[in-house]
């Protein structure tokens, strides 16, 4: 166990659906990352936040959303999904913005119908 | 950020120690070597990370050359479970810029029962 959670692990929607994915750190960090993992491409960065203040948006499309209400919980909203968004959503943590020491969560499976 | 060679694949008996190489020849002074690894569908895993000195932690010890130019991550008695891709990432200690990750390739590590 990292000390990082995320809910849920598993995710099917359709491209008309509103779903969330949820991140919860018990490790007393200060930055929260979302990262996209798709088959046979690198880990992409999409969201960092230090803070509850978010920090970078790596060109996200408008159909992810995230939301950092405290330290300890990170959120990505999700609308009008394409197929091609169908990937593992990582979610990370690290003591503070920048750190390379990150711990990441187990990751939820999206699938996209 | 320095570029990292590792071989693609290994094999280890379970009880044995793990041995993985990384090159790291164009490494500058300020860049530290992390080590993280991924289990298959599983998020990433923090593994340790060293700048000159050796490191050891409950996980693996890390041994770098005194050139820096390569290091070497230990399991010492490896188990079924430490059957992963094991990424060596060389990075200043913290990102001044993007919070990207970059795994490249890997080593695909297997351990034999």
């Amino acid at each position: 166990e990292t000390g990082v959670t995320q809910t849920p692990r598993h995710l099917v929607m359709g491209m008309t659906n509103k779903k969330s994915l949820k991140c919860e750190q018990h490790l007393g960090h200060n930055a929260m990352y979302w990262y996209k993992q798709s088959a046979k491409k690198p880990l992409e960065l999409m969201f960092v936040y230090s803070l509850e203040e978010r920090v970078e948006n790596n060109s996200v499309p408008s159909r992810f959303s995230p939301e950092c209400p405290n330290s300890s919980h990170l959120f990505l909203h999700l609308h009008t999904l394409q197929p091609e968004d169908s990937a593992l959503y990582l979610c990370a943590s690290s003591l503070r913005q920048g750190d390379y020491e990150q711990y990441f969560g187990p990751g939820t499976r999206l699938t996209v119908t | 950020d320095a570029k990292t060679t590792q071989p693609p694949s290994m094999d280890c008996a379970e009880g044995r120690a793990a041995n993985l190489p990384c090159n790291h020849s164009t490494i500058s002074g300020n860049e530290y070597v992390y080590w993280y690894r991924q289990i298959h569908s599983q998020g990433p895993q923090y593994i340790i990370h060293g700048l000159k000195n050796n490191e050891t932690n409950e996980m693996a010890s890390l041994i770098i050359t005194e050139d820096r130019k390569s290091s070497t991550l230990i399991l010492p008695h490896a188990t079924l479970r430490d059957t992963a891709v094991y990424y060596c990432i060389v990075r200043v200690g913290r990102g001044t810029g993007a919070n990207n990750l970059f795994f490249g390739t890997g080593t695909r590590l297997t351990v034999i029962p």
